[in-house]
């Protein structure tokens, strides 16, 4: 299994520009998480989503959207990117039921917006 | 003040010591989460635990859910041990999705030879 993947790895963005960061699980699993990580910072969640179809909001969504057309992908969009968006960005999933499992991260994604 | 705090903030330690790192929070939870950020970006989940203790190799989490505080303990420290430690906990009653997880904000352990 390949677990969680990522694309891009790195990125530089100018204000203004769009962009879909990818990621993809392999693991069958149902929940899947965005968070970006800022220096000095903990993770903060962006978006989730529960299943195929069933997204929601995090605690830090503006400037972002995502969408959940399939299980395994879970792509999340920066429209007019932003200085503030420079960040790394950590997608992650896991298989929830009793007993609560574990979250796997995807590799991250450094994004730069100049 | 955050839902999740983390002591210390930096901690180095020479090779072969015992390590302690600590997490308190002020939310009633189901569990807590402790997870290792490589040098390299790279999160993995180390410990998942909502009562008692655990031991994997070197490392012991423990968690007293009457004090909400867990801590984290490293024997015989190694420099590969040098990383970012988080500690996160996922709340009771969260208003969304059950697997959501409020994070500290890491401790960086840098283990010297």
């Amino acid at each position: 299994n390949a677990g969680v993947t990522q694309t891009p790895k790195f990125r530089i963005l100018k204000i203004g520009q769009s962009m879909t960061l990818q990621c993809a699980q392999d693991m069958n699993h149902n929940y899947m998480y965005w968070y970006r990580q800022d220096p000095g910072m903990g993770l903060k969640l962006i978006y989730y989503s529960v299943g195929a179809g069933i997204t929601d909001k995090g605690e830090v969504p503006n400037g972002y959207n995502v969408s959940r057309s399939t299980t395994e992908d879970f792509p999340l969009r920066l429209e007019l990117a932003a200085p503030s968006q420079t960040s790394v960005y950590f997608c992650a999933s896991s298989y929830e039921g009793r007993p609560y499992n574990e979250q796997f991260f995807g590799p991250g994604t450094r994004l730069t917006v100049l | 003040k955050n839902e999740v705090e983390q002591s210390p903030q930096n901690l180095t330690a020479q090779e072969g010591e015992f390590i302690t790192i600590n997490c308190s929070y002020s939310v009633g939870i189901s569990a807590l989460h402790w997870l290792q950020q490589h040098p390299g970006g790279g999160i993995v989940s180390l410990f998942m635990l909502s009562s008692g203790k655990k031991k994997h190799g070197r490392l012991i989490a423990t968690i007293n859910i009457q004090e909400k505080h867990s801590s984290l303990h490293i024997t015989a420290s190694h420099p590969r041990d040098s990383a970012v430690y988080i500690c996160a906990v996922r709340p009771l009653n969260y208003g969304g999705s059950q697997g959501n997880l409020i994070f500290g904000k890491g401790t960086k352990l840098s283990v010297k030879p």
